[in-house]
């Protein structure tokens, strides 16, 4: 079973503070992306990492793929109310097709 | 983009009936679909994996005999949870894999089983 350990698990900051989430496993990923879940809803991709030490950026978001593609990191900068939300990490390993979800970090942002 | 149509968005049913949600993949073919399960507060749990025309493969402890997938076409999977009991109240969710789009993701079926 790959597992895929996020942390925090919870994380409650005001708006315009920068916050990390991290992403690691002890299993090696051919992909790995991130994902944000409303209440209710079903999870929306954020972005997907392919490549060792391959960084991404989404407007305040940054994503990090670790060298050896067992881990990542969301970086958000400046955060905003609007950035609440349940975010989780998903891999693919290897040649499956199947997708394994991180434990989640639940963010609240406060104004 | 792509969009998976789940249904229903939400069910109430008495313990020991069946329901059935239904997930399909609106305009793309999907050869793989996937079953998830999401309790209060937790991250998304595989339930298994749908292919086109072949019997899922279920995850460990998942029971197939509880839990049946149909996949009978390229844009249209079920899954039925066959007499539902009040542990099984919970957030079903399916993924749908296109060559073009990836993996997206219906909007949840909330089941609530009393």
């Amino acid at each position: 079973t790959q597992l895929l350990e996020q942390s925090p698990q919870f994380l409650s900051i005001q708006e315009g503070e920068n916050l990390t989430v991290y992403c690691n496993s002890s299993s090696v990923f051919s992909s790995l992306q991130w994902y944000r879940q409303e209440p209710g809803e079903g999870p929306v991709l954020l972005v997907t990492v392919v490549t060792g030490g391959e960084v991404k950026k989404l407007k305040r978001l940054t994503f990090q793929f670790g060298d050896a593609r067992k881990d990542s990191s969301l970086h958000i900068t400046a955060a905003q109310p609007g950035d609440t939300g349940l975010y989780l990490c998903a891999g693919v390993a290897g040649t499956a097709s199947k997708l394994t979800f991180g434990t989640g970090t639940r963010l609240q942002v406060t104004l | 983009g792509a969009v998976v149509s789940q249904h229903p968005s939400r069910v109430i049913c008495k313990s020991g009936t069946s329901v059935k949600i239904e997930c399909r993949s609106l305009d793309f073919q999907a050869t793989t679909m996937f079953w998830y399960r999401q309790f209060p507060k937790q991250s998304l749990m595989l339930m298994a994996t749908s292919n086109e025309g072949s019997k899922a493969t279920y995850e460990q402890g998942v029971e197939k005999d509880k839990f049946l997938i149909n996949h009978a076409s390229l844009t249209l999977s079920t899954l039925t949870v066959t007499s539902a009991h009040p542990e099984d109240s919970s957030f079903y969710i399916c993924s749908a894999l296109g060559e073009q789009y990836g993996y997206t993701f219906g909007s949840g079926t909330r089941l609530t089983v009393v």
